[in-house]
């Protein structure tokens, strides 16, 4: 079936770090790919995405490349700040109307 | 653009009573979606709509329902209440509801069953 793998947390870095995320995934087709952001007590925030191979998202520092040979959607970002500490998950939506198919979740906490 | 809101944010029930959670989309959007965030599942689908039809369905039991109105707002029902319901219910919507379309998510309902 479809599914996305991500690194597990929780993530403890430097104010200033860089960030890596990893996501893979398995699914029958081409994919959009997404990473959503939650703060404590909200709901999800689109960070980025990309709707094709190659395609690079990018947003607040963020970005993320998608890679169709290695079926990965890694999340990076070169400073990271206590303001980003927050969990965050990659998902995928295969064509037509489907549903978002998620991942687990990576717990960052950044610390000053 | 006013957001994705959806109410009542916290709700507190007995084992064996129902709720009723409600999502008011973006305006214009037509699709939206509910899921179920739990920390030992995490986020789980349990049906989109779209123009008053529910097109897409998870593998949760027939005690969760929902249904789309006219104006694209939308509520889920959860009868007979069971400890494993407490959760975070979060409503997506989008334009349409394709696969490259974003969804934007609501705050969530957090429900709590005792």
């Amino acid at each position: 079936g479809n599914s996305v793998t991500q690194m597990e947390g929780p993530v403890t870095l430097s104010e200033e770090a860089f960030l890596t995320i990893n996501c893979t995934y398995t699914a029958t087709g081409y994919p959009s790919l997404f990473w959503y952001v939650q703060y404590p007590g909200e709901g999800l925030q689109l960070l980025l995405k990309a709707t094709k191979a190659d395609d690079k998202g990018s947003n607040k520092g963020f970005e993320a490349t998608y890679r169709k040979e290695t079926t990965s959607f890694h999340l990076e970002k070169g400073s990271v700040q206590v303001s980003d500490s927050a969990v965050y998950f990659c998902a995928l939506s295969l064509s037509g109307n489907t549903p978002l198919v998620f991942g687990k979740g990576t717990r960052l906490s950044v610390i000053a | 653009k006013a957001g994705v809101t959806q109410t009542p944010r916290y709700l507190i029930k007995t084992r064996g009573q129902q709720v009723t959670l409600s999502c008011s989309p973006i305006s214009g959007h037509r699709s939206v979606s509910w899921y179920q965030q739990t920390p030992g599942q995490g986020l789980q689908f349990l049906f989109e709509y779209f123009s008053e039809t529910q097109r897409n369905k998870g593998n949760f039991p027939g005690r969760f329902s929902g249904r789309q109105f006219s104006n694209s707002r939308s509520e889920m029902n959860v009868s007979t209440l069971e400890l494993g319901d407490s959760a975070l219910y979060l409503c997506a919507s989008s334009g349409t509801g394709q696969s490259t379309d974003t969804q934007y998510f609501g705050p969530g309902t957090r429900l709590t069953v005792l």
